[in-house]
């Protein structure tokens, strides 16, 4: 079974900085996608990034931007020029994307990493 | 831009008491999730749907949760006799295709006494 682990339970930046954010999985599957949800103190999940494994490239979106290590199996989120808006709880999420299986309509989630922002 | 939305934000209820919570997807979206996150813990997959039955649940999915599309826009959970462990946030969630990205809705907060 594919696990997620999000090892940061905290992390802490200054605004304006950058911060990476970690993220390993484990997976038999060389094809799936990854992803990364915000979810600030309203409690909505936001989609922030998503990567497919069979692309090389990073991922980018704005000052959000991912390091995909296929071989590694990790897949860390950079988030550059840090604002106060984006404190909030960050979740890894994986999902199969082999459609021989049955089952891979479901996201598989890490524990979050809570972000703070300092002014 | 469209969005997922559900109904109602916050729900209180009796340990025993039936529930439902409503989701409107987006629009052309042709696949329904809902997943739950009892505080402090991971997010959990319930349930997925499509062609207006369950293409996916998990173990959490008993016989006390049923999934409903009772007309062209709403999804709904229903969960027929609240245990206080059901307490937690509930999120519907939508996709346009099996593999595209899922797209959420803003919860309901469930909180069984």
């Amino acid at each position: 079974a594919q696990t997620v682990t999000q090892s940061q339970p905290e992390m802490s930046v200054q605004e304006a900085e950058t911060v990476t954010l970690s993220c390993t999985y484990d997976t038999s599957e060389s094809d799936y996608y990854l992803f990364w949800y915000k979810q600030p103190p309203s409690r909505q999940m936001i989609l922030v990034i998503r990567q497919e494994a069979y692309k090389q490239q990073n991922a980018t979106e704005n000052r959000f931007s991912v390091n995909f290590q296929k071989a590694a199996k990790s897949f860390s989120l950079k988030i550059s020029d840090s604002q106060l808006g984006d404190a909030a709880m960050y979740f890894c999420a994986y999902r199969s994307a082999v459609l021989s299986r049955n089952s891979n309509y479901q996201l598989i989630w890490g524990a979050g990493t809570k972000l703070i922002i300092k002014p | 831009e469209p969005e997922v939305t559900q109904t109602p934000s916050h729900q209180v209820t009796q340990m025993g008491q039936e529930v439902i919570l409503r989701c409107v997807p987006i629009s052309n979206h042709l696949y329904f999730y809902w997943y739950r996150q009892i505080l402090g813990q991971k997010v959990e997959f319930l349930v997925s749907f499509y062609n207006n039955e369950i293409s996916e649940k998990s173990e959490i999915f008993d016989d006390q949760f049923s999934v409903e599309r009772p007309d062209g826009s709403n999804f709904t959970l229903k969960i027929r006799s609240t245990k206080l462990e059901d307490s937690a946030m509930y999120f519907c969630a939508s996709s346009g295709g099996r593999l595209e990205t899922q797209y959420f809705g803003p919860g309901t907060r469930l909180l069984v006494l």
